[in-house]
């Protein structure tokens, strides 16, 4: 089965650090960029950051650029996005996403990200 | 960075109407990077429409896109129970995505 399963959300303090992980089944890893994506509640989608397939290119949204990293493992076929000095306005849903011709089109279902003190 | 518009905010329309949705972009997009996704409650987004005018995977032929430049156009024919939800444009352009804030179609 073609899928994306996000891990390891949770209640992060201001300023905290988490780290959240995607693992894809179902098709062929490295051949495609990878994507997050985000969605805080009750309001719309926001693009966070994208990896190309060989991580060559690394691009971010300009209000996580300087606090979330994207990586990616090919060989252990998973995607991460570490996130420093969260802020209240971070809490949101988060997806990963298969990137293809300049669209998203594979979801997976999200973990959620709660910053609060 | 492009700024995508959506409009109108929220359709009220019965099954078996038509729907129109519209995307404007605050500077011209590449048509071959623009997209539609449709997103139910407690749902993950779903591609609907890629390339502005191309149906994804398993997407029924009553959805179609259209447009170029700066305006684009999603068209729902007779709307079926199963379509009522939020949809979204996304483009993609300069290292940068971007999502329109979403039309809500909702039963009248």
């Amino acid at each position: 089965e073609v899928q994306l399963v996000e891990s390891g959300g949770g209640l992060v303090k201001p300023g905290g650090s988490l780290r959240l992980s995607c693992a894809p089944s179902g098709f062929t890893f490295s051949a495609y960029s990878m994507n997050w994506v985000r969605q805080a509640p009750g309001k719309g989608l926001e693009w966070v950051s994208c990896i190309y397939p060989s991580s060559s290119y690394i691009f971010y949204a300009d209000s996580v650029k300087g606090r979330f990293t994207i990586s990616r493992d090919n060989a252990k076929n998973s995607l991460y996005l570490e996130m420093n000095s969260l802020r209240g306005e971070d809490t949101a849903l988060y997806y990963c996403a298969r990137g293809n011709q300049g669209v998203f089109d594979m979801w997976g279902q999200g973990t959620m990200v709660t910053v609060s003190s | 960075e492009i700024v995508l518009t959506q409009s109108p905010g929220t359709l009220s329309l019965s099954p078996g109407e038509r729907a129109t949705l519209s995307c404007r972009a605050s500077q011209s997009v590449i048509s071959a990077y623009l997209g539609w996704y449709q997103q139910k409650p407690g749902q993950a987004p779903r591609l609907l429409i890629y390339g502005s005018s191309n149906r994804a995977t398993g997407i029924p032929d009553r959805f179609s896109g259209n447009g170029s430049g700066t305006d684009f156009t999603l068209t729902i024919n007779r709307l079926e129970p199963e379509d009522f939800a939020v949809y979204y444009c996304q483009q993609y352009g300069s290292s940068v995505f971007t999502f329109g804030p979403g039309t809500k179609v909702d039963i009248k």
